[in-house]
């Protein structure tokens, strides 16, 4: 079946611009996560869905960062005013239900913040 | 932040040579896992070993796990071309009744022909 999809693939924005960014994750998959990595490190933690609870935002950075996921299946990632150091790759991954530890994780969009 | 770092940060092998790397970690765990990244597949998933096992196998890979030390290392036999990539261990921790992955800093793999 089809896995974890991501839009859009690339993306420039100027500095102060909002951006929305899209997962899909594979359907039925109870589980969805963002994560941030920087060019040359690991990927990084942002925020976790169960459903369309969103239960861990610990890693978000700034406010400025906002992410929903109304239905429980389909999420986005919202960052408002971007600001260069924004400038990354954001990963989305999902995963059958709370107790699979696997994750299947999208090609990711690459933000580039001007 | 990261949760652990790896070594070697990078890794050069011919075909046929095994690899071995190695990763450290912070906090306790409820598993381990490791994964391979590259441009053409992104980010996939190879193995989880769990916080009681020792050692585990797929296919071509060993994973070791010792808690006491807080280390793991991974170990491909017999590598491949293919097998260039980066590979990053991540240790699981629970929240909000599931699991956060924490990525290491990576170990980047080339295998030369």
């Amino acid at each position: 079946g089809a896995g974890v999809s991501q839009s859009p693939r690339y993306k420039v924005a100027k500095r102060g611009q909002d951006v929305a960014l899209r997962c899909d994750p594979i359907s039925g998959h109870v589980s969805l996560f963002w994560y941030q990595q920087a060019l040359g490190q690991g990927p990084e933690f942002l925020t976790y869905f169960q459903n369309e609870a969103q239960l861990d935002k610990s890693g978000l950075p700034s406010d400025r960062f906002f992410a929903e996921r109304p239905e429980g299946s389909v999420s986005t990632l919202k960052i408002q005013r971007t600001q260069q150091e924004d400038s990354a790759v954001y990963l989305c991954a999902s995963s059958l239900d709370r107790w699979d530890n696997e994750q299947f994780f999208g090609p990711g969009t690459r933000l580039t913040v001007l | 932040s990261q949760q652990g770092e790896e070594d070697p940060q990078a890794l050069s092998i011919q075909e046929g040579e095994n690899a071995t790397m190695n990763c450290s970690y912070k906090t306790s765990i409820n598993n381990l896992q490791w994964y391979r990244q590259n441009s053409g597949r992104g980010l996939v998933h190879l193995i989880l070993i769990r916080s009681n096992e020792r050692e585990k196998h797929s296919g071509r890979l060993r994973v070791t796990l010792d808690t006491s030390k807080k280390s793991s290392s991974l170990l491909i036999t017999a590598s491949r071309a293919a097998d260039t990539a980066s590979y990053f261990c991540a240790t699981a921790v629970p929240t909000g009744g599931g699991n956060k992955l924490t990525f290491g800093t990576g170990t980047q793999l080339k295998v030369e022909l």
